[in-house]
C-alpha cells in the first residue's frame, strides 16, 4: 500500500511569507505527527492530529500551526517565515487510536527561507 | 520530561564489520523505535520494539525496558548502511499522544 506522502518536496521563500505543507497519511491511519529537523536542534516534534482534532503540541511559536481534514490528510502552516525556520519537515502517520503504536514518515519538505 | 541519549555520536567502520548502537532512555516508554534516515532525508523504520528483541537481515535489536536502554546490531556492515541512525521513543505518562522523542542520532560511515 501508498506510503505517506509529503508535497511539496522542496519549497524556497522569502523571509515575511507564509507557506502551507502537506501530508497524506497511509490509508486507514488516522494520526498524523509534523517534526522540524535542523541541525542545530535535531528533530522536534511540533504537533498531532488526530480525528481533526489537535491533541498534542510542542514547544513552537504560534506561527506554526497545522490542521487535519476529515479524509486525515493535514496541512502545516507557517506564517511570517524567519531564516531560522529553514529546515526539513517531516510528517509521520499511524494507526494513532491509543499510546505507542508506530509511526512511519515521509520523504519530508525540505523548506528554504532566504 | 523524557531525555534519550545515543552512543557513540559517530562511527567509522570497514565494510563487513559488526557495530552495536546504544540508546538510554530516561523514562518508561510505550513506544520505541529505531530509524534509518537516508540521504534524502526520509526516515526508514527498521524496527518497532517498546521491549524484547527483534531481527531483521543483518539488523537486529533488543529494548530493555526496566533498564531503561536499546541496543541496535549491525552485522556485515556494507556501504549502503552509512547514514545516521535515530533512537525515538513516546514517554508512557506524558500523555503525549504518538509524540517521539528523538536522540541526536548516530551518524555511520562504512567504507569500502
Amino acid at each position: 500500500k501508498a506510503g505517506v506522502t509529503q508535497t511539496p518536496r522542496y519549497l524556497i521563500k522569502t523571509r515575511g511569507q507564509q507557506v502551507t505543507l502537506s501530508c497524506s497519511p497511509i490509508s486507514g491511519h488516522r494520526s498524523v505527527s509534523w517534526y522540524q529537523q535542523t541541525p542545530g536542534q535535531g528533530l522536534q516534534f511540533l504537533f498531532e492530529y488526530f480525528s481533526e482534532t489537535q491533541r498534542n503540541k510542542g514547544n513552537f511559536p504560534g506561527r506554526f500551526s497545522g490542521r487535519q481534514f476529515s479524509n486525515s490528510r493535514s496541512e502545516m502552516n507557517v506564517s511570517t517565515l524567519e531564516l531560522g525556520d529553514s529546515a526539513l519537515y517531516l510528517c509521520a502517520s499511524s494507526l494513532g487510536a491509543g499510546d505507542g503504536t508506530e509511526a512511519f514518515f515521509g520523504q519530508g519538505t525540505r523548506l528554504t527561507v532566504v | 520530561g523524557i531525555q534519550v541519549e545515543q552512543s557513540p555520536p559517530d562511527l567509522i567502520l570497514q565494510e563487513g564489520a559488526n557495530s552495536t548502537l546504544r540508546c538510554n532512555f530516561s523514562d518508561s516508554v510505550n513506544n520505541l523505535q529505531w530509524f534509518h534516515q537516508n540521504p534524502w532525508g526520509q526516515l526508514i523504520n527498521l524496527f518497532y520494539i517498546p521491549s524484547g528483541t527483534k531481527q531483521n537481515g543483518r539488523l537486529s535489536a533488543t529494548t530493555v525496558a526496566t533498564e531503561r536502554y536499546s541496543l541496535l546490531y549491525i552485522s556485515s556492515s556494507q556501504t549502503t548502511d552509512s547514514g545516521v541512525y535515530f533512537c525515538a521513543v513516546e514517554d508512557m505518562f506524558s500523555g503525549g499522544y504518538n509524540k517521539l522523542i528523538f536522540g541526536a542520532g548516530t551518524r555511520l560511515a562504512v567504507h569500502p
